[in-house]
């Protein structure tokens, strides 16, 4: 049972496209939705965070959107580079005291190719 | 440099030979875990823990143990190794809050025959 969804498995975008990843969660209790970033051969690595409190962030090209009546947050990539090319993950957690808190649940995972 | 280390990074082993996977942190991280990563399914974690000896079960945690004896090693274990748990295995650290992200060690890949 996989408590969040990813969407779309593999993505393959022009240099200056804005590829879109979205998800979707079942758990009410998660508070805090991170984004991973794994490239080749190496551990993913935090890319950008949000929590429900926001419907929006954004840190340099990585903009995510977050709609918490529709349990959904999506990753956007701005001006999207052949360097963005990578695994994208979403996850989510629970808020301190609560049966999630310290778990990570991860979707299954985005393959991006920006193409030059 | 602050880094999460595995060792190792890569093994084959044979079904039923016990084994474990080493996780150590430099950063004085309280909270540290354990991901296994599969095709089309994404990470899921295996264990966590908080701190020292405190240690809880993740979502697919059947056949592994894990303990935390130190803050900084997180060892993975693996009683008898079945040919489903060949996979990416991850371990990552967090400061004292699991929600403030994680840093990831640099996988280490199992293939159980």
């Amino acid at each position: 049972q996989q408590q969040v969804k990813q969407s779309p498995q593999s993505l393959i975008v022009q240099k200056g496209g804005i590829p879109i990843i979205n998800c979707a969660y079942e758990n009410t209790a998660f508070d805090y939705f991170p984004w991973y970033q794994q490239f080749p051969g190496k551990g993913p690595a935090l890319l950008i965070a949000i929590r429900p409190d926001v419907s929006e962030k954004k840190e340099g090209r990585f903009t995510i959107s977050f709609n918490k009546s529709a349990k959904q947050f999506s990753l956007h990539i701005m001006d999207s580079q052949p360097g963005d090319s990578a695994t994208y993950f979403c996850a989510a957690s629970g808020e301190a005291g609560g049966t999630s808190y310290g778990k990570l649940t991860f979707g299954q995972g985005t393959i991006l190719t920006v193409h030059p | 440099e602050a880094q999460v280390t595995q060792n190792p990074r890569y093994l084959i082993t044979v079904t039923g030979k016990k084994l474990t996977v080493t996780c150590s942190q430099n950063m004085n991280h309280e909270y540290m875990s354990w991901y296994r990563q599969d095709p089309g399914l994404g990470l899921r974690q295996i264990y966590y823990s908080m701190n020292v000896e405190v240690t809880d079960k993740g979502d697919v945690p059947e056949g592994y143990k894990v303990s935390r004896k130190e803050k900084r090693n997180f060892p993975l274990i693996l009683e008898s190794p079945s040919p489903n748990q060949t996979s990416l295995y991850f371990c990552a650290s967090s400061p004292g809050n699991p929600t403030s992200g994680q840093y990831f060690g640099p996988g280490t890949r199992l293939t159980v025959t």
